[in-house]
């Protein structure tokens, strides 16, 4: 497509279930970024994929939070064990090249935890 | 590390009425970007500035790169209600862009 693309859109899980969302960037694009954004708040960052490897992981709250790569394309990321606080929409974001090219952000996964 | 302030934090402007936002950083920036998010959307790019004092305009929109390269503005101008939404500046970090915490504007018809 000609967009970034995420899935699902909404996400309702359980506390203490498994979630992976999926972020399909905009095609040729070599950086990818995933991003949380809390109800009423700004974005947290996350993660920074550069290729299938992640320069940046600095941003991931806890060991429970885990992303990967594959292909230089699509992108899953996995909260193990989800905890109420991980209620959030979760962007993804993709650019050309360089980290400092633009970023274009998908729709979201709005995922909440019962 | 870098940080970015943006005021105000929220505003509620009647239709037809200026609006004006700005972004501070803690540390210089050489490029400043203007995204908006409306409810349920991710963020669309909106403006780009890349270099100081640069002044450029989308449509309504009018944003500036301050001198001082610690600082951008974002101006709309005659408001309608489309405009709702977040605006976040943004300005590149090491391997990230560091975005600022965004402006919620409620356009009043």
């Amino acid at each position: 497509g000609a967009g970034v693309s995420q899935s699902p859109s909404n996400k309702v899980t359980e506390k203490g279930k498994d979630v992976e969302l999926r972020c399909d960037p905009i095609s040729g694009h070599t950086a990818l970024y995933w991003y949380r954004q809390s109800l009423g708040q700004g974005l947290e960052f996350l993660i920074y994929f550069q290729g299938n490897s992640a320069p940046d992981k600095s941003g991931l709250p806890s060991d429970r939070f885990s992303a990967e790569r594959t292909g230089g394309s699509v992108s899953t990321l996995t909260i193990q064990r989800t905890q109420q606080e991980d209620s959030a929409v979760y962007l993804c974001a993709s650019s050309p090249g360089a980290a400092e090219e633009t970023q274009y952000f998908g729709p979201g996964t709005r995922l909440l935890v019962l | 590390g870098q940080q970015l302030n943006q005021s105000p934090q929220s505003m509620f402007i009647q239709e037809g009425e200026d609006v004006s936002m700005n972004c501070t950083s803690s540390s210089i920036f050489n490029t400043w970007l203007w995204y908006k998010q409306d409810p349920g959307e991710g963020p669309v790019l909106l403006i780009a500035l890349y270099k100081a004092g640069e002044l450029t305009s989308n449509g309504r929109l009018t944003a500036q790169f301050g001198i001082t390269r610690k600082d951008s503005f974002l101006n709309i101008s005659a408001s309608i209600p489309s405009d709702v939404g977040i605006y976040f500046c943004a300005g590149p970090g090491t391997y990230k862009y560091i975005f600022g915490t965004g402006t919620r504007l409620k356009v009043l018809a």
